[in-house]
C-alpha cells in the first residue's frame, strides 16, 4: 500500500525557534491535512489543505501556523515561534478526493518536543 | 459539535479471546464512524467505516463494528485477538459537511501470550 513519509520522526527545539515539519504525500492525492495529538489528549485536525490553499483550520491553527505545499510532492507545517504547548506528535495525512468519505492515508508522525 | 468518547485507556487481553472496544459518540444527525488502528512507529490505519445501511460493518484484520443508534455507540470487536493486534485504537466522527475528522482519546490494547 502507499504511504505517507514524514520528517523528521523526532524533532527537539527550543521555545521560541521556528521549526518546519515535512510530509511526502501520496503521489496522486490532491488533498492534505495535518493533526496533532498532545500527549494524553485526542488527535486533533489542524487543517485542510488544497489547490494551494487552505480549506478549513481549526481554531488551533493561529497566526503561528502555515503550510505550504513548496514543489509538486512536499508538504510542509511550519511553526513560526513554537511554544511549549506545541509538544505534540503531528500527523500528515492525504486523500484522493475531498470529505470523510474520502480514506486518509496518515504518515506515521513527526514528534515535535518544545524545551 | 461533534465529539467522541473511548472510556477505556488501557485494556489487557489474552491471545485469542475476544474483544471489544467501546466508543461512543456525539452528533445531532448520523455521523460518520471510523476506526483507526496505529502500531507502534506506524501512521493511523483505517480499520473500517460506517456511513449508512447496514449496521454490522466489517473490516480488515478481522476486525468488525456495529453501529447502534439508540446507545450512540460504534464498539469495535473481534472475536479472537492475535498478538499482532497490539496497538492502540482510536475511533473517530466526522459529518458530511467537511473533511475533518473528530478523534477520540484512544485505546491501547496490549495482548497477553
Amino acid at each position: 500500500e502507499p504511504e505517507v513519509t514524514q520528517t523528521p520522526s523526532h524533532q527537539v527545539t527550543q521555545m521560541g525557534q521556528e521549526v518546519i515539519l515535512r510530509c511526502v504525500p501520496i503521489s496522486n492525492h490532491l488533498y492534505f491535512y495535518w493533526y496533532r495529538q498532545i500527549l494524553g489528549q485526542k488527535v486533533e485536525f489542524l487543517v485542510s489543505f488544497y489547490n494551494n490553499e487552505i480549506s478549513e483550520k481549526s481554531e488551533i491553527f493561529d497566526d503561528q501556523f502555515s503550510v505550504e505545499r513548496p514543489d509538486g510532492s512536499n508538504f510542509t507545517l511550519k511553526i513560526r515561534s513554537t511554544k511549549l504547548e506545541d509538544s505534540a506528535m503531528y500527523f500528515c495525512a492525504s486523500s484522493e478526493g475531498s470529505g470523510v468519505g474520502e480514506k486518509l492515508f496518515f504518515g506515521s508522525g513527526t514528534q515535535l518536543s518544545v524545551l | 459539535a461533534q465529539s467522541v468518547t473511548q472510556p477505556d485507556i488501557h485494556i489487557t487481553v489474552s491471545e485469542g479471546a475476544s474483544l471489544e472496544l467501546r466508543c461512543n459518540y456525539s452528533y445531532g444527525a448520523t455521523p460518520y464512524l471510523f476506526w483507526y488502528v496505529q502500531s507502534p512507529g506506524q501512521g493511523l490505519q483505517l480499520l473500517l467505516k460506517y456511513f449508512s445501511g447496514d449496521t454490522l460493518v466489517q473490516g480488515i484484520k478481522g476486525f468488525e463494528a456495529e453501529f447502534k443508534r439508540s446507545q450512540s455507540s460504534f464498539n469495535l470487536r473481534k472475536p479472537s485477538v492475535h498478538w499482532s493486534d497490539a496497538a492502540e485504537y482510536f475511533c473517530a466522527v466526522g459529518v458530511s459537511s467537511g473533511d475533518k475528522l473528530t478523534f477520540g482519546t484512544g485505546t491501547r490494547l496490549a495482548v497477553r501470550p
